[in-house]
Parts: C-alpha cells; structure tokens; sequence
C-alpha cells in the first residue's frame, strides 16, 4: 500500500506569492493533518481535515488555509509569504479524525525568498 | 495546555552503546504516547507507542514505558547502531474536545552514533 504523498517535494518562492501544497493520504484514511517544521519552533500543528471539514486549526494567521477534498486527498495554501513561512511542511492521515497513529509523508521544503 | 518536555541534544555515542532520551508530558488526564523517527531529509516515523498507564511500547529494539506516577515516556534502546543516527520526536495526543486530533511534539533530540 502506497505512503502519504505530498507534492512538490521542494518549493522556492517569494515573498508576497502564495504557494500551495498538495497532500494524499494512505488509501483508505480520512483524516489528514498538516504540521509545519522549523528550527526554532519545530513541529507546530497547522490544521486537520475529515470528511472535508476542518476539525481543529493550531495557532496560526488566517494566511494558512486548507481544504480537502471528497477523495480525502488534501491541501495547504499559504498567502502572502513571509520569510518567516520557510519550513518544511509535513502531511499525516489517519483512518479516522481522531485516530491516535498517524503516517506521515516526507514534507514539503518551502524556502521563501 | 498539552506540552511535552524533551531531553535536549545533541546526543553522540558510540556504537552499542546504551540510549536514554528523556521525555515528560503535562499531566492533563492519560493522553496515548509516541515516539517518531526522523531520518535525514525524511519525514516522520512512528517508532513506538503506548496507551496507558504502564502501557510498554517497544520497536526495533527500542523501548519506552508509559510512567503515569513520574508522567514521562522515556525512550531507551540497549545497544545503538550506526543506523539509528536520526531525530527523535516525543509526541502526545490532546485530550481536550479542541485539540483530541493533534500531536503536540517536543523539541527533538538529535542523536549520533559513531562506529
């Protein structure tokens, strides 16, 4: 059975663009969360979706958004970037929105420029 | 609020060596924990977990127990290899109605072994 996927795998913008990312997760799983990793903060809960609704959002602006779509496949967008947004953004899911084990992807590597 | 509080690092040891990295949780009822893996360039692995109180989560020689009285999760392994030279993450689930779907990780200890 295949990982969770997340695409692209590498990332380089600017600041003030908008990015987003794509996540799908292990077949079969309806829940998908993102989580951003970075050396100062490190790994920060962004938001979780199930059955396309988000069920719980981490502290972060309104410029981190998501959404998820009826295959339960997932995205991230980011709005006006900052500096400060370089990070490696990971993916989970997990068969249920609650689930304890969750299986991560590799993340994607945004640098903001 | 859920936290977790990890031994920091880096850690460098020799081959066979014996492995402690220490981790304790806010006491905020009897959440599941967890311990990833992160490989260079890798995402996460999920190493070992446990449930509850007493709970042993063990994998690859790893292992860690469930401690409720002391509330740490300790991670140990007898005899580390050049290949366990990675990340380590202690994580642990929420419990409240608004955080029961997030992991919330500790710093990360950074471990090296040499041959």
């Amino acid at each position: 059975k295949a990982g969770v996927t997340q695409t692209p795998r590498y990332l380089i913008k600017t600041r003030g663009q908008q990015v987003t990312l794509s996540c799908s997760p292990i077949s079969g799983h309806r829940s998908v969360s993102w989580y951003q990793q970075t050396p100062g903060q490190g790994l920060q809960f962004l938001f979780e979706y199930f059955s396309e609704t988000q069920r719980n959002k981490g502290n972060f602006p309104g410029r981190f958004s998501g959404r998820q779509f009826s295959n339960s496949r997932s995205e991230m967008n980011v709005s006006t970037l900052e500096l400060g947004d370089s990070a490696l953004y990971l993916c989970a899911s997990s068969w249920t929105s609650g689930n304890n084990e969750q299986f991560f992807g590799p993340g994607t590597r945004l640098t903001v420029l | 609020g859920d936290s977790v509080t990890q031994m920091e690092g880096p850690v460098t040891l020799s081959e066979e060596a014996f492995l402690t990295i220490n981790c304790t949780y806010t006491a905020t009822g009897y959440p599941s924990l967890f311990w990833y893996v992160q490989y260079p360039g890798e995402g996460l692995q999920l190493l070992l977990k446990a449930t509850k109180a007493d709970d042993k989560g063990s994998n690859k020689g790893f292992e860690a127990t469930y401690r409720k009285e002391t509330t740490s999760f300790h991670l140990e392994k007898g005899s580390v290899q050049v290949s366990d030279s990675a990340v380590y993450f202690c994580a642990r689930v929420g419990l409240s109605s608004g955080s029961a779907r997030q992991l919330t990780f500790g710093s990360g200890t950074q471990l090296t072994v040499l041959p």
